[in-house]
């Protein structure tokens, strides 16, 4: 079945450092959508990506659809402590197939 | 609107007891799905509903039951549990899109099976 790989697992940044996380999909992807969760927390919508080679901002977030439509990126520029938290991608490919979360990538920032 | 509701917040049972999640939405979505959340694992898909009436399993279904009376309850039954289903579980609603638009998540329920 699809699978959705994630990485890194974990990242530690100084406050000001940027961050990225990746995504890979083993199909190709009618969409992708980005979550966060807090520590404690649940996930929060951030963000769905459709077309192919899609490039979405928000603030200090860029959020990247692969030309192939089986990738994605997050990249947080400057990151502040209220960035810390687990980051979740989820694809589906196709609107009548499940989501399949990334096991998420959990960033801590040091101030 | 309150969105998506779980109760209980915290539980705790003993193996082979039964309980039931309650999950609650008054956003008027169609589509309903339970998660699972262990520590590195993401979140995995246990069953969801397209709508009153209708349900599906998902990736991890063994152990639980669901039903879909109403739009706005979808609750999730553990028949006899076990500890490997120590988790939290999250309960999420969607509309549009195909059966997975955007997720709205419910604060979830922590579960302890000793």
């Amino acid at each position: 079945g699809q699978q959705v790989m994630q990485i890194p697992q974990y990242q530690h940044v100084q406050e000001g450092e940027d961050f990225t996380t990746y995504c890979n999909s083993s199909t190709t992807l009618s969409n992708i959508q980005w979550y966060k969760q807090r520590p404690g927390g649940h996930p929060v919508f951030l963000i769905q990506l459709v077309k192919s080679g899609e490039v979405k901002k928000q603030k200090r977030l860029t959020f990247q659809f692969g030309e192939a439509k089986k990738n994605s990126s997050l990249h947080i520029t400057a990151t502040q402590t209220t960035d810390v938290g687990t980051y979740f991608c989820a694809g589906t490919s196709s609107g009548n197939t499940p989501l399949v979360f990334g096991k998420g990538t959990r960033l801590s920032v040091i101030a | 609107n309150a969105g998506v509701t779980q109760t209980p917040k915290f539980q705790v049972l003993k193996t082979g007891q039964s309980m039931t999640l309650q999950c609650a939405q008054d956003m008027n979505h169609e589509y309903m799905s339970w998660y699972r959340q262990d520590p590195g694992m993401g979140l995995r898909l246990i069953h969801y509903s397209v709508g009153a009436g209708i349900t599906d399993q998902g990736e991890v279904p063994n152990g639980y039951n669901v039903s879909r009376s109403t739009t706005e309850d979808f609750p999730l039954r553990l028949l006899s549990a076990a500890p490997s289903q120590t988790s939290v579980y999250f309960c999420a609603s969607s509309y549009g899109q195909g059966h997975f638009g955007t997720q709205y998540f419910g604060p979830g329920t922590r579960l302890l099976v000793l």
